[in-house]
């Protein structure tokens, strides 16, 4: 397997502009994260899905953020309009979940697209 | 309160030394931990799970205290190629799901 794939890994954008943000877990995987890393911040939970459903997006900043999920292969993060505070790192994750209240395998990630708002 | 803490150095420590990394939790409903490496400008990779027993994998071993919350990851006898940032990662519970939360990072520096 190829692993997580995200692209793409730089994107430069003017503020205001549009900027989509794409994934592709491993394969089976049944749970998909973003995080979004800053300095200041760290790495923060932004949204999460569970066979392509989202369940908690209790983490996205602002309505400027969307993300769908709309097959088990793919993924994605919209910023609309994009600000330069949204500059950062932004991963996509995924692992495979237990049922019930079994535990998780740890989450993969992929190699992040770096995002600068100018 | 963070619901996962970590000491974020950084640790500047001279090649062959012995160094310990702390991190503590505050969900003890918490199933699942681990530690992450994240190399500069890399994706966060998993470097060992944490278990109940303590777990040794060749220099790195991991401890785990429910009890107390807390979380450890010693390295012996530290190579230049350890340096790195070192995630401490809890599976908090949110419903039915465990959800990977990230500690800050603790950088370590190795040093000739």
């Amino acid at each position: 397997d190829a692993g997580v794939i995200q692209s793409p890994r730089h994107e430069v954008t003017e503020m205001g502009q549009e900027v989509t943000l794409r994934c592709k877990p491993i394969s089976g995987h049944d749970y998909l994260f973003w995080y979004r890393q800053t300095m200041m911040r760290g790495l923060e939970l932004l949204i999460y899905f569970n066979n392509n459903v989202p369940i908690d997006d209790s983490g996205m900043p602002e309505d400027r953020f969307s993300a769908k999920m709309p097959n088990a292969s793919f993924s994605t993060l919209k910023i609309q309009p994009s600000e330069p505070r949204d500059s950062a790192v932004y991963f996509c994750a995924s692992s495979l979940g237990g049922h019930g209240y079994e535990k998780h395998t740890e989450a993969f990630f992929g190699q992040g697209t770096r995002l600068t708002v100018v | 309160r963070k619901e996962v803490e970590q000491d974020p150095g950084p640790f500047n420590v001279p090649e062959g030394a012995t160094v310990a990394f702390n991190c503590t939790y505050s969900n003890s409903a918490s199933q699942s931990f681990f530690w992450y490496r994240q190399d500069c400008r890399k994706e966060p990779k998993l470097l060992m799970s944490v278990y109940s027993s303590g777990n040794e994998d060749g220099r790195f071993t991991a401890q785990l205290n429910r009890a107390s919350q807390y979380i450890s990851l010693l390295i012996r006898d530290s190579k230049l190629s350890d340096s790195a940032t070192y995630l401490c990662v809890v599976n908090l519970r949110s419903g039915g799901s465990y959800i990977p939360t990230f500690g800050r990072g603790t950088s370590l520096i190795v040093h000739p």
